[in-house]
């Protein structure tokens, strides 16, 4: 495709419920970024991979957060039992290179947790 | 990677320039200054990005005083696309560590009126 996709676009989870995001980023992109926004909010950075390898972890707020990217291309950001915090759009970007000038993202997942 | 302020919002007529300062008074002399926004229910879009030279491309031009410690985009004839919300974000441009991510405030949220 010609952009970044994210799928669903919106998802409705009740509290306790694990959560599956999915990201196809650009064809060709190295790198793929997850942010979270809350509302009214700036993005905030979850994790980084560069191919298939998870460079940077360190914006997960926590161990019931899990992203993989298992052959460099699509990637899927996992939330298990899900809390109402966790309500949010969760955005991925992809760039050519990890220092790339130009991160693309996609149009986002809204969580809503009930 | 150095703090971006930013005013809240600002208001522009259609037709018009409108102009968006953002101070980085903390800036390194390796950090570049980068430029995204975010239309309603979008993902952030790339607009432009500058060092210390003054940039233009086909969406907007960017000034950065010779100090370094701020700067302005400008979108020389503002259309009602361009209400949203504008983020200014200073970043060091290389291949390694951390640096990959995006650091993201408030931005301003620019309303242009007919």
């Amino acid at each position: 495709g010609a952009g970044v996709s994210q799928s669903p676009r919106y998802k409705v989870a009740k509290r306790g419920q694990d959560v599956a995001l999915r990201c196809d980023p650009i064809s060709g992109h190295v790198s793929l970024f997850w942010y979270q926004q809350a509302l009214g909010q700036g993005p905030e950075f979850l994790t980084y991979f560069q191919n298939e390898a998870q460079l940077d972890k360190s914006g997960l707020p926590s161990d019931r957060f899990f992203a993989e990217r298992p052959e460099g291309s699509v990637s899927t950001l996992k939330i298990q039992r899900t809390q109402q915090e966790d309500s949010a759009v969760y955005l991925c970007a992809s760039s050519r290179r990890g220092g790339s000038t130009e991160a693309f993202f996609g149009q986002g997942t809204r969580l809503t947790v009930v | 990677d150095a703090k971006t302020t930013q005013p809240p919002s600002m208001d522009c007529a259609e037709g018009r320039a409108a102009n968006l300062p953002c101070n980085h008074s903390t800036i390194s002399g390796n950090e570049y200054v980068y430029w995204y926004r975010q239309i309603h229910s979008q993902g952030p879009q790339y607009i432009i990005h500058g060092l210390k030279n003054n940039e233009t491309n086909e969406m907007a031009s960017l000034i950065i005083t010779e100090d370094r410690k701020s700067s302005t985009l400008i979108l020389p004839h503002a259309t009602l696309r361009d209400t949203a919300v504008y983020y200014c974000i200073v970043r060091v441009l290389k291949n390694a560590g951390n640096n990959r991510k995006l650091i993201w405030g408030l931005g301003t949220s620019l309303a242009v009126n007919p």
